[in-house]
C-alpha cells in the first residue's frame, strides 16, 4: 500500500538551531514528492516540491528537500529555524498513474525563542 | 486571487441532523478533493473527483457522500453525522496532482455532539 512515514512526531528546537525533518515512502515506481506546513489554526501551504530534475529542491522561507531515491526519502532540511517556524510539517507523495496525495501523519515543530 | 473557498469554517451540530459543507475553487482544476486531518493521523482522503460527473471513493468515505456537477464546486454531505466525524476537514484542488499538489482551502471545524 502506498504510505508515507514521518519518524519526528514532535521536534523542539532553539532560535538558529539546524533542523532536519525525515520523511520516508513507500516503494511504487515514479514519485512526486512533496512538503507542506501549516500554522497553527490555518490551511496547508506548499513548502517546496519534487517532480524530476536536481534531488535538491529550495522552497520557501529557506526551507529545503533532498530526495534520494535509494532510500525512498525526502529529508526536509533548515540551517536555522526561526521562532515563525513553529507549525505542523507534513511529507506527502503521488505516485505516478495515481491522484491521490498520500499524506505522512506531520511533525510538529516547536521553535523557542 | 486564485484560491480554495470552504464554508463554513466552523460548524456545531447533533447527531443525525444532515449537513453541508460547501467547497468552491476558481482557478478550472480539474480534480478536487476532500480530506480529514485528526491528531496523529495526518490527512486522510475522504472522496475525490477527476472532474465533473466523476467522483470515487478515498481512504475514508464511510459516512460521507459528495457530487460533482460543476467543475468549481465539490460539497462534501454528511447524511446522517455521527460524533467520529467529529474532525477538521479540507477540500483541495489541483490541475495536476502529480506534479502541482493540491491547494487547500481554510478548513471546516466540525463538531458533532
Amino acid at each position: 500500500a502506498q504510505s508515507v512515514s514521518q519518524h519526528n512526531h514532535h521536534v523542539i528546537l532553539s532560535e538558529a538551531a539546524s533542523l532536519e525533518l525525515g520523511c520516508n515512502y513507500s516503494y511504487g515506481g515514479t514519485v512526486n514528492l512533496f512538503w507542506y506546513v501549516q500554522y497553527p489554526g490555518q490551511h496547508l501551504q506548499l513548502l517546496l516540491k519534487y517532480f524530476s530534475g536536481d534531488p535538491l529542491v529550495k522552497g520557501i522561507k529557506g526551507f529545503e528537500a533532498e530526495f534520494i531515491k535509494s532510500k525512498f526519502s525526502f529529508n526536509l532540511r533548515k540551517p536555522s529555524v526561526q521562532w515563525s517556524d513553529t507549525a505542523e510539517y507534513f511529507c506527502a507523495v503521488t505516485y505516478t498513474g495515481f491522484q491521490k496525495l498520500v499524506f505522512g501523519t506531520g511533525t510538529r515543530l516547536l521553535v523557542s525563542p | 486571487e486564485a484560491q480554495v473557498t470552504q464554508n463554513p469554517r466552523y460548524l456545531i451540530t447533533v447527531t443525525g441532523k444532515k449537513l453541508t459543507v460547501t467547497c468552491s475553487q476558481n482557478m478550472n482544476h480539474e480534480y478536487m478533493s476532500w480530506y480529514r486531518q485528526d491528531p496523529g493521523l495526518g490527512l486522510r482522503q475522504i472522496y475525490y473527483s477527476m472532474n465533473v460527473e466523476v467522483t470515487d471513493k478515498g481512504d475514508v468515505p464511510e459516512g460521507y457522500k459528495v457530487s460533482r456537477k460543476e467543475k468549481r464546486n465539490f460539497p462534501l454531505i454528511l447524511e446522517s453525522p455521527s460524533p467520529n466525524q467529529t474532525s477538521l476537514y479540507f477540500c483541495a484542488s489541483s490541475a495536476h496532482t502529480g506534479t502541482d499538489g493540491y491547494t487547500f482551502g481554510s478548513g471546516t471545524r466540525l463538531t458533532v455532539v
